[in-house]
């Protein structure tokens, strides 16, 4: 069974500009979740999505945002970039059971530098 | 390749010790937790998990620990070798309905031939 993929592997672009980050989650799961990754503050949940629907989200501001499709790929998207946006961001999927714990796999990251 | 945290906290262990990873978790509401691996220009790798409901899981080489009472988890690796050198996380659920992970700030493992 395929892992998760993420796509592009490496992003670079400039303060101001916008950027969408894609992620295909493992087949037959049907949660996603959004992490950034930097040195200073380690791993950071951003948002999940479970059946096109934000179910979890985290304490990040407006300009991050994402989506689900059907077929259970998603989307993170960042406006407005910040020096500060530069990280690597992890996607992670799972099977997602309603309230259940679930097992969660992560893809490679994007690494998004904002120069 | 990521460096995830340059200051993160060591351990050096010699090839073919034991290691045991340590992780202080802060929500005693949390009930779900998992062990993840970190390779340079990796994401994290799924090690083994625990439910709150158990003290003790065991893996291939790997034990988790979970201490309700301090809110302390462990992971013990047996036998290191030297793939084993990583960052190592555990994450703690947060969120009663869905996947919302809290992660420690990480360990870095180094394995000495």
């Amino acid at each position: 069974k395929a892992g998760v993929t993420q796509t592009p592997r490496y992003l670079i672009k400039t303060r101001g500009q916008q950027v969408t980050l894609s992620c295909s989650p493992i087949s037959g799961h049907r949660s996603v979740s959004w992490y950034q990754q930097t040195p200073g503050q380690g791993l950071q949940f951003l948002f999940e999505y479970f059946s096109e629907t934000q179910r979890n989200k985290g304490n990040f501001p407006g300009r991050f945002s994402g989506r689900q499709f059907s077929n259970s790929r998603s989307e993170m998207n960042v406006s407005t970039l910040e020096l500060g946006d530069s990280a690597l961001y992890l996607c992670a999927s799972s099977s997602g059971t309603s309230g259940g714990a679930n097992e969660q796999f992560f893809g490679p990251g994007t690494r998004l530098t904002v120069l | 390749g990521e460096s995830v945290g340059l200051h993160l906290p060591t351990l050096s262990v010699q090839e073919g010790d034991n290691s045991i990873i340590n992780c202080a978790y802060s929500n005693s509401a949390s009930d779900y937790f998992i062990w993840y691996k970190q390779e340079s220009g990796k994401g994290p790798q799924f090690i083994i998990d625990i439910r709150s409901n158990m003290d003790k899981r065991q893996g291939q080489r790997v034990t988790v620990l979970l201490n309700k009472t301090v809110k302390h988890l462990s992971l013990q690796i047996a036998a290191t070798q030297p793939g084993d050198s990583a960052v190592y996380f555990c994450a703690e659920k947060r969120s009663n309905y869905g996947q919302n992970f809290v992660f420690g700030p990480g360990t870095r493992l180094s394995v000495l031939p």
